[in-house]
């Protein structure tokens, strides 16, 4: 099974800073990867596939890179709205780690 | 536009069945996977299965033999259930939809607390 690790598990950053949150697969997943942003009480909402392609509607300070097993997801200046949990996903093999941790992005 | 809704009860018995229904609206039975997702309180994503329109469905192997999930095309509809459930199966339940594979989710519900309880 392929095991998904994200890290910082949490991080505190200000309105404006550039923040980076770092996925690692177990194995080389080469670019089945995806970025999802939740907010409290709501539903997980797709912010990047395939390692590096924006989701239509998302903003371009979201951004994704990474093959194989190391990838890392970059908010530039970090908006008010985007205090979240994010996690990343590999849909590279099937379940049951598909989904990462999370790392909980705070308002420092 | 793909918006779903969860419909169920929010509480089960354990060693009953859970059963969930999603209805679709603004997209074409035939142009999505349909998944179901789950979130125990506090904890994180968990991913249960999908069904395609031809019927192919593709299940968490850990949740394999308890899962249904099936398709309902003439109500625009398709459902989850989930048997034997324990406290353990607790969970926010998602109704999710993708066009690229089962596992990409464009399109979610709001989801459903599901509480297993005597």
């Amino acid at each position: 099974d392929i095991q998904m690790t994200q890290s910082p598990s949490s991080l505190s950053a200000s309105v404006g800073d550039r923040v980076t949150i770092t996925c690692r697969a177990s194995q080389s997943i080469t670019t089945y990867l995806n970025w999802y942003q939740q907010k409290p009480g709501k539903a997980p909402k797709l912010l990047i596939y395939a390692a590096s392609s924006l989701q239509s509607g998302v903003p371009s300070r979201f951004s994704g890179t990474g093959s194989g097993t190391d990838f890392t997801l970059t908010i530039t200046s970090l908006q008010p709205e985007d205090f979240a949990t994010y996690y990343c996903q590999q849909t590279y093999s099937t379940p049951p780690d598909t989904f990462g941790q999370g790392t909980r992005l705070e308002i420092k | 536009q793909v918006q779903l809704q969860e419909s169920g009860p929010g509480l089960v018995k354990p060693s009953e069945t859970l059963s969930l229904t999603c209805t679709v609206s603004g997209g074409s039975i035939r142009d999505y996977f349909w998944s179901w997702i789950r979130q125990p309180p506090g904890k994180g994503l968990e991913w249960i299965g999908y069904i395609y329109y031809s019927g192919t469905t593709n299940y968490n192997p850990s949740l394999k033999s308890r899962i249904t999930i099936s398709l309902h095309t003439s109500k625009t509809q398709f459902s989850l259930k989930l048997s034997s459930v324990t406290a353990a199966d607790t969970a926010v339940y998602y109704c999710a939809s993708g066009f690229r594979d089962g596992y990409t989710l464009d399109y979610w519900g709001q989801g459903t607390l599901v509480t297993v309880s005597s």
